[in-house]
């Protein structure tokens, strides 16, 4: 069974402090890995990654993927208050079919 | 562009009812999932489709739900006879599915049944 597993499951931090996200995944037919986040509404697309050990960044969040080892991680750098939310990872398999982790939930207080 | 756009955002239905979701893809997407987001669980795939096809429907419960992508309009999720376990978020989201595109989400319909 294709699954997707995600840790911490949630995660407090004070502002400023960096913070790794962490995805591990089993599937078949993989595609690509994407990172969304979701407030109290939508997810929204981070990235999407499907090379191995090339990081993605965008401002203070960057992501690497790792497909011999099977896992993909986000990070990130300087937190603020407006990073609190769901991080979700999810594997596109080839079809176009997006198999979801449980999300890791950061709250970053002040 | 506007976005994929899912109509009525919160929908309250009694037990028995039946509910309808819409969600109109982002223009030129003809590829469209709907995904079912429970309370304190992740988003679970239910049903793939494009137009006048159901592609995948691997996550979709074998009764009561039903889902279709006319060649107009946009895609409806259908839910007969609600039970109080239905209650969710459902997402839909669209894509190209060109490879190396991404698939964007909706904002979501909060079905409540009471």
């Amino acid at each position: 069974e294709d699954k997707v597993v995600q840790s911490p499951l949630s995660l407090v931090v004070h502002e400023g402090d960096t913070v790794t996200l962490n995805c591990s995944y089993e599937v078949t037919n993989f595609r690509s890995l994407l990172w969304y986040k979701q407030e109290k509404k939508a997810p929204t697309f981070l990235f999407m990654l499907t090379s191995s050990g090339i990081e993605k960044k965008s401002g203070r969040l960057s992501s690497i993927l790792d497909k011999k080892e099977l896992f993909s991680i986000l990070n990130i750098t300087a937190t603020q208050t407006g990073d609190s939310a769901i991080y979700l990872c999810a594997v596109e398999l080839d079809g176009g079919k997006l198999i979801f982790g449980q999300g890791t939930e950061l709250s970053v207080k002040p | 562009n506007a976005g994929v756009m899912q109509n009525p955002r919160h929908l309250v239905r009694r037990r028995g009812q039946e509910a309808r979701l819409r969600c109109s893809p982002m223009k030129g997407h003809s590829h469209v999932y709907w995904y079912r987001q429970l309370p304190e669980e992740g988003l679970k795939f239910m049903v793939y489709l494009q137009k006048e096809n159901i592609i995948d429907e691997s996550g979709m419960p074998k009764e009561r739900f039903s889902a279709e992508f006319p060649k107009e309009g946009p895609s409806i999720l259908r839910i007969q006879q609600v039970v109080r376990g239905d209650s969710a978020a459902y997402f839909c989201a669209s894509s190209s599915n060109r490879v190396g595109t991404e698939a964007f989400f909706g904002q979501g319909t909060r079905l409540t049944v009471v």
